[in-house]
């Protein structure tokens, strides 16, 4: 069974600053693996599809990778700005199907 | 023009009652999804349906049922309400079925019983 966890649960930097967020899960046989954005009282923004094939995605100041052997793919946010403080979440497509991670709440300090 | 649209945004409503969420898409995509997202923030698919044809149920009371009239629309309609009915609830979207390709969102129908 597919299971997916993204540490940490939070995360707080000052503007400015690079970070990764981190996703890992527990069957390599995916076919895709989604990032995606949730503001508060707001539904999510699909950021990055990275399929099993791929190692990274790009877009703007992020940047996604896979590493499909090792179960792991991390969101790297270049220069972080108060607007990027949201909830991040990690989403594998397995079994036709998306198993979700329970997200990292980013908070940029300005 | 929003891509996915809920309705009512926010729902407050008594214990024991019968109440309805709709949902409608104008991406042109075949499939179509109800998410429950609890106070722990986790997202859980409740139901898929592809070309107005259920392919997921996840185990979800009978107390829940969706209903599909064409391939642009998926509503959800919950009968006698529980406090634990209480959550966010996600309508999305996808061409083709979600584990392969991107799902679209709508902004979510906060239910509330009391």
């Amino acid at each position: 069974k597919q299971e997916v966890t993204q540490i940490p649960a939070a995360l707080s930097v000052p503007e400015g600053e690079n970070l990764v967020l981190n996703c890992s899960f527990t069957d390599s046989a995916i076919y895709n693996l989604q990032w995606f954005r949730q503001d508060p009282g707001k539904g999510l923004t699909s950021l990055l599809l990275i399929q099993s094939s791929q190692r990274e995605q790009t877009s703007g100041r992020l940047n996604a990778s896979l590493d499909k052997s090792s179960g792991r793919s991390t969101l790297y946010i270049a220069a972080s700005q108060p607007g990027d403080s949201a909830t991040y979440l990690c989403a594998v497509g397995s079994n036709y199907q998306l198993i979700w991670g329970a997200g990292t709440k980013l908070i940029i300090k300005p | 023009d929003t891509a996915v649209s809920q309705t009512p945004k926010y729902l407050v409503t008594q214990m024991g009652n019968d109440k309805s969420i709709k949902c409608e898409q104008n991406l042109g995509h075949d499939t179509m999804y109800w998410y429950k997202q609890d106070s722990k923030k986790f997202l859980k698919i409740m139901f898929s349906y592809n070309n107005k044809e259920l392919i997921i149920n996840e185990t979800v009371p009978n107390r829940f049922s969706p209903k599909s009239p064409d391939k642009a629309h998926l509503n959800l309609h919950i009968n006698s309400l529980e406090l634990g009915d209480s959550a966010v609830y996600f309508c999305a979207s996808s061409q083709g079925l979600s584990g392969a390709n991107v799902l679209t969102f709508g902004a979510g129908s906060r239910l509330t019983v009391l």
